[in-house]
């Protein structure tokens, strides 16, 4: 399979557990983001990666949330002390650099459930 | 501030009729502008982007930079497709983050 891939696909968890999400993007693509999505929303950017470098992180990224990206391949997506507030769907996507012309592919998506 | 506004949630129509989805965006530079779809059980995937011009599956949308609108046709809607659509926009010749819509539900009645 040649598409961006998630794991795990589902997380229920307890509040205050640590919790650590891992998004495989399509070979090759430099671009690495990551979406949250609630019940009734679209899908909330909360940062992105080109290679290594987080280049951009959007304020729904709490400190209790941290994202890497070692190596500019695989990314992982922590989430410290959950809340029942972050259920929700993570969403991984990936893309090409391509001079603002590139598609995002998106994942499966992990959805996270917080007792 | 960047918004996109679909004010439809739900959408129901029967088979062969025409469809139009609708997106509304506010932006103060250049945006550009997607559709997406998700069918049932699948990922997020593009549907069409305004700068290429072309009809997916049946489906066009004109950017109307005057009504700040994006709107999605199909003039004769099919069983399959069915999906949720999701409008988004990004900084024209950007990059980075995707701003999307809260989707509306497409259903195509036989």
């Amino acid at each position: 399979d040649t598409g961006v891939s998630q794991n795990p696909r589902h997380k229920i968890t307890k509040r205050g557990q640590n919790v650590t999400f891992r998004c495989d993007p399509i070979s090759e693509h430099n671009r690495l983001y990551w979406y949250r999505q609630t019940l009734g929303q679209g899908p909330e950017f909360l940062t992105y990666f080109q290679n290594e470098a987080q280049l951009e992180k959007s304020r729904l990224l709490s400190d209790r949330f941290s994202a890497e990206r070692p190596k500019g391949s695989f990314s992982t997506l922590e989430i410290q002390r959950t809340e029942q507030g972050d259920s929700a769907m993570y969403l991984c996507a990936s893309s090409l650099e391509d001079r603002g012309r590139e598609t995002q592919y998106f994942g499966p998506g992990t959805r996270l459930l917080v007792l | 501030a960047q918004r996109v506004t679909q004010p439809e949630k739900l959408l129901s129509v029967f088979k062969g009729a025409p469809v139009e989805l609708k997106c509304n965006y506010s932006y103060s530079g250049s945006p550009e502008l997607f559709w997406y779809v998700q069918y049932s059980r699948q990922r997020l995937q593009l549907l069409l982007r305004h700068i290429s011009r072309e009809s997916i599956k049946g489906f066009t949308a004109d950017l109307n930079k005057g009504e700040t609108s994006f709107h999605l046709k199909k003039p004769f809607a099919q069983e399959e497709d069915s999906a949720m659509y999701y409008c988004a926009l990004r900084r024209w010749g950007g990059s980075e983050k995707l701003v999307f819509g809260k989707g509306t539900k497409l259903t195509v009645n036989p």
